[in-house]
């Protein structure tokens, strides 16, 4: 299985500054078609995981733009430009390529 | 607005099954493949079956092969998964999902325990 692996998987920020979450994957995530299935998810204390970020740098609907997605083949990376309290949760990294799909371990932003 | 809500958790004893639902509404359900994701309490987020649009593609996660059966229903706009010989380990939150995560489900809890 392709392995996904978070570095910090402990982030402790400070309101209104930057913060930003490494991605690596064992394998190439590039697809045939010259896209990268790398997704971003958010899971706030007690609620489901939301998507953020698909293939790489595609903020979903709805999703504030101090997300930001970056990275290509097996190294990427997730910036909040200024971190506010509402963020405060797991960021999860997924790859979407190769089956079984999977998440890295999972990094913990608090305040 | 998209939506997909799961039911059929509950409390099981090892060995037994149970059924899970999703209901998705709010977009062409047919149009899109679906999948189970799962987290076990306290713990991170793991893929656990995909079903593409037509059910003629379907994968599992090796842990669970030979045991949970991925299905779908379009004519109801319905997502399933039935679990047989459930093990302590299968205790978690299970997510219906759509798309590569797009939209997920509130979750449904499935604890295996004697």
């Amino acid at each position: 299985d392709v392995v996904m692996t978070q570095s910090p998987l402990s982030l402790p920020v400070t309101l209104g500054q930057p913060a930003s979450i490494s991605c690596s994957s064992t394998q190439s995530l590039v697809y045939s078609d010259g896209s990268t299935h790398l997704s971003w998810f958010q899971q706030r204390p007690g609620q489901s995981p939301r998507r953020l970020i698909y293939k790489v740098s595609n903020r979903d609907s709805g999703v504030p733009d101090r997300f930001s997605g970056s990275g290509s083949g097996t190294d990427f990376t997730l910036k909040i430009s200024r971190v506010e309290a509402e963020d405060v949760g797991v960021y999860y990294c997924m790859q979407g390529i190769h089956w079984p799909h999977t998440f890295g371990q999972g990094t913990k932003v608090e305040i | 607005e998209v939506q997909v809500v799961e039911s059929g958790g509950g409390l099981v004893q090892p060995g037994g099954s149970l059924r899970l639902s999703c209901a998705a509404s709010g977009f062409t359900f047919s149009s899109y493949w679906m999948s189970w994701v799962r987290q076990a309490p306290g713990k991170g987020l793991e893929w656990v079956a995909h079903i593409n649009q037509d059910g003629s593609e379907i994968y599992y996660v090796d842990s669970v092969k030979g045991r949970f059966t991925i299905s779908r229903d379009n004519a109801k706009t319905s997502l399933y998964l039935q679990m047989n010989s459930l093990r302590a380990e299968d205790t978690a939150v299970y997510y219906c999902i759509r798309d590569g995560g797009a939209a997920w489900g509130q979750g449904t809890l499935v604890t295996v325990s004697s």
